[in-house]
């Protein structure tokens, strides 16, 4: 079975300019979440969709937006980029989630890598 | 304000010997906790989990210890193999009635050395 994709893999942006980032999930799982890695922060939930809809939702500004289609593929937007956002971003899919915290195994993609310059 | 904490950005061990790694947490509403592994350039991959109804989990040469009233839990990785050398994550979730995805440590990055 195929794991968790993430594209692209590497992405470099300027300030101001909007990003796409898309994340396929495991066969069979329905709801993907999204985590910003920064060396600061560490890993930091931004996102949950399961079903087409955002189910929860992390301490993150609105410029940083999702949605889900309804073979589960997901992506998140970024618009008018700042420096601060470079980070790893990461996708991680599960079957679906166990009440309103998904305590099932999450299983993660590579991440995209974005650089803003 | 930090609810998973890794007082320990990095850990160097002698191969063979234990690593134990710590993570301390503040929200009384978790109660199910994971450790994940991450190599640069992949993504974590889950390595072992406990939920507060246990004070010990153990697979292979892994274990997980989780002291409830102390707000503390460790891994113990006996003996560290050099394949071990990673960044290392502890993640905690809450009952049913909370948690907005898994809340992660800042990660402590160890070494195992020959």
């Amino acid at each position: 079975k195929a794991g968790v994709t993430q594209t692209p893999r590497y992405l470099i942006k300027t300030r101001g300019q909007q990003v796409t980032l898309s994340c396929s999930p495991i066969s069979g799982h329905r709801s993907v979440s999204w985590y910003q890695q920064t060396p600061g922060q560490g890993l930091q939930f931004l996102f949950e969709y399961f079903s087409e809809t955002q189910r929860n939702k992390g301490n993150f500004p609105g410029r940083f937006s999702g949605r889900q289609f309804s073979n589960s593929r997901s992506e998140m937007n970024v618009s008018t980029l700042e420096l601060g956002d470079s980070a790893l971003y990461l996708c991680a899919s599960v079957t679906q989630p166990s009440g309103r915290g998904s305590t099932d195994t999450q299983y993660f993609g590579p991440g995209t890598r974005l650089t803003v310059l | 304000d930090q609810q998973v904490k890794q007082n320990s950005p990095s850990l160097s061990v002698q191969e063979g010997r234990i690593s134990i790694l710590n993570c301390d947490y503040t929200n009384s509403m978790f109660d199910y906790f994971l450790w994940y592994k991450k190599y640069p350039a992949e993504g974590p991959t889950f390595l072992i989990s406990i939920s507060s109804i246990k004070d010990k989990n153990e697979d292979g040469r892994f274990t997980v210890f989780l002291n409830k009233s102390a707000k503390h839990l460790s891994l113990h990785i006996v003996p560290s193999q050099p394949g071990d050398s990673a960044v290392y994550f502890c993640a905690a979730a809450p009952t049913g009635g909370g948690a907005d995805g898994l809340t992660f440590g800042k990660g402590t990055h160890l070494i195992i050395q020959p």
